[in-house]
């Protein structure tokens, strides 16, 4: 099974900072990845697929990039709605696999 | 208005049996793979399996802790989605979503989930 690992395990910020989050592959997927939020009692939400395609109607602030094993996503200026927990999904082979998240919390 | 909604949860004891329901809306159900994800309290995403489309030969793959307990099918003529799940443990306790493709540009749609708790 392809192993995903993601950094930090959670993380403090402020309104306005620059986050980038990082998703490692145990081996190489291309770019046969997704990345969603999801915050308390809430189903996730995709935000990026193919590891750096906007879904629509996800504001621009946020940026996915990488390929291969090694993944990352940018929340450009944090918003106080951008609060929440980031998790990777590799769908290149089954069983796919979801990263352990990220919790981006408010400093 | 595009939607999923899952049902079929519940209390069931151990070793027992549980079949949760899918039902999509508002989009071509047939062309899509459905996904089923769970998530435990207070713990993260895990993919449990799905089944593509009829012209994927409805191919199912499933998480290696659940294949051979669970099973994957739909009926595309009542756009629904079944994930039957035997022989339950008290760690299969947790909330299942079902969801669209993964993979591709069209949205990917969640439904809000359902509860199953396995319980003596």
């Amino acid at each position: 099974d392809i192993q995903m690992t993601q950094s930090p395990s959670s993380l403090s910020a402020s309104v306005g900072d620059r986050v980038t989050l990082t998703c490692r592959a145990s081996q190489g997927i291309r770019n046969d990845l997704g990345w969603f939020q999801q915050k308390p009692g809430k189903a996730p939400k995709r935000l990026i697929y193919a590891a750096s395609s906007l879904q629509s109607g996800v504001p621009s602030r946020f940026s996915g990039s990488g390929s291969g094993t090694e993944f990352t996503l940018t929340i450009s200026s944090l918003q106080p709605e951008d609060f929440a927990t980031y998790y990777c999904l590799q769908y290149n082979s089954p069983p796919l696999t979801f990263g352990q998240g990220t919790k981006v919390e408010i400093k | 208005e595009v939607q999923l909604v899952e049902s079929g949860g519940g209390l069931v004891q151990p070793g027992g049996s549980l079949k949760l329901s899918c039902t999509g809306s508002g989009f071509t159900f047939s062309d899509s793979p459905v996904h089923w994800v769970r998530q435990a309290s207070g713990k993260g995403l895990e993919w449990v399996g799905r089944i593509r489309s009829k012209t994927d030969n409805y191919a199912t793959a499933y998480s290696a802790s659940m294949k051979g307990r669970f099973t994957i099918s739909r009926d595309d003529s009542g756009n629904t989605a079944y994930l039957q799940m035997n022989s339950l443990k008290m760690e299969d306790t947790a909330v299942y979503y079902c969801t669209s493709a993964f993979a591709t540009a069209s949205n990917n749609f969640w439904g809000q989930g359902t509860l199953v708790t396995v319980s003596s």
